[in-house]
C-alpha cells in the first residue's frame, strides 16, 4: 500500500523559507503516468494546489505561488521536497503532499490526487 | 484562471436522505472533473474522477453527473460515515488545477 508522509519544521518564522519533505513507501516514485504534489489547506478554507512534480525532475506551479515555489525530487530517497519563500501568515496552513495521477486511459484525461499524506501544519510566526 | 463555485457551501441532512452537491465551473470543463471527501483532522480522498466515474473502493451510493460548467456530486441515501466536507477539484485547465470550496455536509 502506497504510503507518504510529510516532514520538516512546524513553526516558519515571516520573510524565511518553509522546507517540507515527503517520503514514499510502498511504491516507486519514479512510476511512469504519477506526478507527486503539493496541496495546502489554509486553518479552516478550502484546498489550494501549489505544485506537482514528475520524477524527471519536471515541475508545474500555480502560478499564483510560483515566484515563491520550489519542488524537487530525489529519487534515491524515494522523496520529493517543498520550498516556499518569502513566507507571512498567509502561508500558514495544513501542507499535504499527494500522488498526483495524470494519464489518458482510452476514455477520459485524469489529473487526480490518489494518495495522500496525513498532513502537517506550518505555522508562520515571529 | 477557472473558478469553481460549489454550492450549498454547508447543509444539514439525516441519514437515509438523498444529497445532492453543485460544482459550477467558470467555464466548460468537458468533464474534467473530480470529487473528494474529507473528514475533519484528515487528508481528503478521492470519490469520482472524469465527473462520474467512482473511484476502486468508493461506495456505490456515491455518483457524479453534469456536462459543460455544471456537475453535480449525489449521495443517494446518506450513510453516518458520510458526514464530511465535499471539495470539487477541475483539471480541464492542466497543468493549473483548482479546487471548489467546499461543502460540509452536516447532520440535522
Amino acid at each position: 500500500q502506497l504510503q507518504l508522509q510529510e516532514s520538516g519544521p512546524g513553526l516558519v518564522k515571516p520573510s524565511e523559507t518553509l522546507s517540507l519533505t515527503c517520503t514514499v513507501s510502498g511504491g516507486s516514485i519514479s512510476s511512469s503516468s504519477y506526478y507527486w504534489g503539493w496541496i495546502r489547506q489554509p486553518p479552516g478554507k478550502g484546498l489550494e494546489w501549489i505544485g506537482s512534480i514528475y520524477y524527471s525532475g519536471s515541475t508545474y506551479y500555480n502560478p499564483s505561488l510560483k515566484s515563491r515555489v520550489t519542488i524537487s525530487v530525489d529519487t534515491s530517497k524515494n522523496q520529493f521536497s517543498l520550498k516556499l519563500s518569502s513566507v507571512t501568515a498567509a502561508d500558514t496552513a495544513v501542507y499535504y503532499c499527494a500522488r498526483h495521477s495524470d494519464y489518458y486511459d482510452s476514455r477520459d484525461d485524469v489529473s487526480t490526487f490518489d494518495y495522500w499524506g496525513q498532513g502537517t501544519l506550518v505555522t508562520v510566526s515571529s | 484562471d477557472i473558478q469553481m463555485t460549489q454550492s450549498p457551501s454547508s447543509l444539514s441532512a439525516s441519514v437515509g436522505d438523498r444529497v445532492t452537491i453543485t460544482c459550477r465551473a467558470s467555464q466548460g470543463i468537458s468533464n474534467s472533473l473530480a470529487w473528494y471527501q474529507q473528514k475533519p483532522g484528515k487528508a481528503p480522498k478521492l470519490l469520482l474522477y472524469a465527473a462520474s466515474r467512482l473511484e476502486s473502493g468508493v461506495p456505490s451510493r456515491f455518483s457524479g453527473s453534469g456536462s459543460g460548467t455544471d456537475y453535480t456530486l449525489t449521495i443517494s441515501s446518506l450513510q453516518p460515515e458520510d458526514f464530511a466536507t465535499y471539495y470539487c477539484q477541475q483539471y480541464y485547465s492542466t497543468p493549473l488545477l483548482t479546487f471548489g470550496g467546499g461543502t460540509k455536509v452536516e447532520i440535522k
